[in-house]
């Protein structure tokens, strides 16, 4: 069965500093990979998406995440917050044989002036 | 499109008391999920449909928990008789399919308080 870890809850960070926030799953079939980020009292949007091709994905608005295959991470990274990027983000993982998605506890990222 | 739609956003209950929650999903959308939110557990999965027709209900935690979805355009998710530790956000997305590569999308929730 497939799980998915998201080894910080909380990441502090300051204004246009870089930050990483990491994702590990185990599976052992193919995966799709997912960010989804959650505003204060919002639902879920997708950020980015892995599904095949090229192992680094980008978003609109900055992010971007890698694919690593042999170190079965899928970390997110951003080279210069805002402070508008103050939210919960959650990793999720899906097997391409099965339909549900598999969700991370969420890194709730704040970022100060 | 307006999204996925759920009401109540906020529902405040007395412990024993029957409690609905509805959605809507985004209109041409296959699939739809009911999840759960709480800081001890996250994001569960409670059940999901195909064409209207319930797929996996491994989720659900209890008996007092039903789902159902009559069309395409409206799911219920009831809790009977409601209990304190159910207090919780309960999100419903819907995606074209169930392909696994499918996006899903999520309704603002409703934040459900039992006294």
């Amino acid at each position: 069965a497939q799980s998915v870890t998201q080894l910080d809850s909380q990441v502090p960070v300051f204004e246009e500093a870089p930050v990483e926030l990491r994702c590990n799953y185990s599976s052992s079939v193919s995966v799709y990979l997912f960010w989804y980020v959650q505003y204060p009292n919002q639902g879920l949007q997708l950020l980015l998406k892995y599904l095949s091709g090229s192992t680094l994905v980008e978003s609109i608005n900055g992010f971007e995440a890698e694919f690593n295959k042999s170190q079965t991470s899928f970390h997110l990274r951003k080279p210069s917050v805002h402070i508008s990027d103050t939210a919960e983000y959650f990793c999720a993982v899906s097997e391409d044989s099965g339909y549900a998605l598999n969700f991370g506890k969420g890194t709730s990222l704040l970022v100060t002036p | 499109d307006a999204g996925v739609i759920q009401s109540p956003r906020h529902e405040v209950t007395e412990m024993g008391q029957e409690v609905t929650l509805r959605c809507k999903p985004i209109s041409g959308h296959n699939s739809l999920f009911w999840y759960r939110q709480t800081m001890m557990r996250g994001l569960e999965l409670l059940i999901y449909f195909n064409n209207n027709v319930p797929i996996d209900d491994s989720g659900m935690p209890e008996d007092r928990f039903s789902a159902k979805m009559p069309n395409a355009s409206f799911s219920t998710l009831k809790i009977q008789p409601s209990e304190p530790r159910d207090s919780a956000v309960y999100f419903c997305a819907s995606s074209l399919s169930l392909a696994a590569f499918n996006e899903q999308f999520f309704g603002p929730g409703t934040r459900l308080t039992v006294l």
